[in-house]
């Protein structure tokens, strides 16, 4: 069974700051998702990764993908209050049909 | 517009009346899954389908039908909602293997 983990759960940082959330797999897949969720909101999909080494920039997120490590990667580079969310990784269970497996999310803030 | 249609949006209902939240879509995926998210739980599958009258239980099927008879809708049936099943609830589609998912808006639920 594929187990997702993501670490922080909770991470509070200051504008300006630069931080990483970690997203680490149990078994072997190929292909990886980062969504968004604001407060009450849907998800929104920011990147999708499908090979090792993938690395996708989209302004002051970027997000890596190591298979091998099995371990993706979502940095924020000077974040700002804007960015405040709950960020979700998802994988693809190459054993169930490349289903997703979601991870238990990372609520990031940013203050001011 | 490619989109995924979740009704109603908002649901307050009194325990024991039987409701159906709907899930519409126009993209022609063949996959779609039902999801209810709580806080510190995350996301969790309720059930899915892989194509027309497929259906599968997901990890926390208890107290929840649905149906698959056409392609684009994919219904969520609670026969006799208790509080337990408070919770927001999205649809979630996609093409078979799977590319990612499209989230609907989500329905938050709320049973007294």
């Amino acid at each position: 069974e594929l187990k997702v983990e993501q670490n922080p759960l909770f991470l509070s940082m200051q504008e300006g700051k630069n931080y990483t959330i970690y997203c680490n797999y149990s078994t072997t897949s190929d292909r990886l998702y980062w969504y968004r969720q604001d407060p009450g909101k849907s998800l929104e999909s920011l990147f999708v990764l499908l090979s090792n080494g993938a690395v996708k920039q989209e302004g002051r997120l970027m997000a890596s993908l190591d298979t091998k490590a099995r371990l993706s990667t979502l940095h924020i580079t000077a974040a700002v209050h804007d960015l405040s969310a709950t960020y979700f990784c998802a994988v693809a269970d190459n054993n169930a049909g490349n289903m997703l497996t979601f991870g238990g999310g990372t609520r990031l803030m940013v203050k001011p | 517009e490619a989109q995924v249609t979740q009704n109603p949006r908002y649901l307050i209902t009194v325990t024991g009346k039987k409701l159906t939240v709907t899930c519409s879509q126009n993209m022609n995926h063949e996959y779609m899954s039902w999801y209810r998210q709580d806080p510190g739980l995350g996301l969790r599958q309720i059930y899915y389908s892989m194509n027309v009258e497929v259906t599968d239980k997901g990890d926390v099927p208890e107290g929840y039908k649905v149906s698959r008879k056409e392609k684009r809708n994919f219904p969520l049936i609670l026969e006799s909602p208790s509080p337990n099943q408070t919770s927001l609830y999205f649809c979630a589609t996609s093409t078979v293997p799977h590319y990612g998912y499209t989230f609907g808006s989500g329905t938050r639920l709320t049973v007294v």
